[in-house]
């Protein structure tokens, strides 16, 4: 079983609706970061959470340590959200900084 | 906005060849790490390096990698002789500390082996 585990695979939306990809992940963490892969391969951090909820624009990105579940949100979604979304997890297990990675979630979002 | 870059973009290389991908991290950071992404998979932890040493390292990274920081500024990775199934995208990033702190990736440098 994959330590860290998004929903879903693969999503298609419309121009302007509201999106939500969910991340589970199952051991204990000291940090949770939300990445955004380009269609080029180049990573962009989103955000990096350890609770609570944090938002940047028209992106949210939610955290509940007890059920070990993250949630990142995009309000009125564009063509441009197009893109690999990836949860990645710091377990506390590691001495060092190995982040752990979700498989990622293909967005599409068509005009 | 501060970037990690990092050279070559693409590189296709001879199995067995010697290959040297160049990253220059972040002035102000100190935590620095490689990162691969086989085509269709997901992203894996290759190495950390701190204080001039590495400070941890995944089964993938075994003794025909390694790593250094020659001069202050530039944070190589090394793979001596390369494998077909070497073949991937690695990506350089860094951060100002261990857990607390963003972390920033590089573009990538896609490597193919032939």
């Amino acid at each position: 079983k994959n330590e860290v585990e998004q929903s879903p695979q693969n999503l298609t939306a419309q121009e302007g609706e509201f999106i939500t990809i969910n991340c589970s992940y199952s051991v204990g963490i000291s940090a949770l970061h939300w990445l955004q892969q380009h269609p080029g391969g180049g990573i962009v951090s989103l955000f990096m959470l350890s609770s609570g909820k944090k938002k940047h624009g028209r992106l949210i990105a939610t955290i509940n340590i007890q059920e070990k579940h993250s949630s990142l949100h995009i309000t009125a979604s564009h063509p441009r959200d197009s893109a690999v979304y990836i949860c990645a997890v710091l377990p506390e297990e590691t001495s060092g900084s190995r982040l752990t990675f979700g498989e990622g979630t293909q967005l599409t979002v068509n005009p | 906005e501060p970037e990690v870059t990092q050279t070559p973009s693409h590189q296709v290389t001879q199995m067995g060849q010697e290959v040297i991908l160049r990253c220059v991290p972040i002035s102000n950071h100190l935590y620095f790490y490689w990162y691969r992404q086989i085509l269709g998979q997901k992203v894996e932890f290759l190495v950390s390096f701190y204080n001039n040493e590495i400070s941890e390292k995944s089964e993938i990274f075994d003794d025909q990698f390694s790593v250094e920081r020659p001069d202050g500024s530039n944070f190589t990775l090394k793979i001596r002789s390369t494998k077909l199934e070497d073949s991937a995208m690695y990506f350089c990033a860094s951060n100002q500390g261990r857990s607390g702190n963003t972390i920033y990736f590089g573009e990538g440098s896609w490597l193919t082996v032939v």
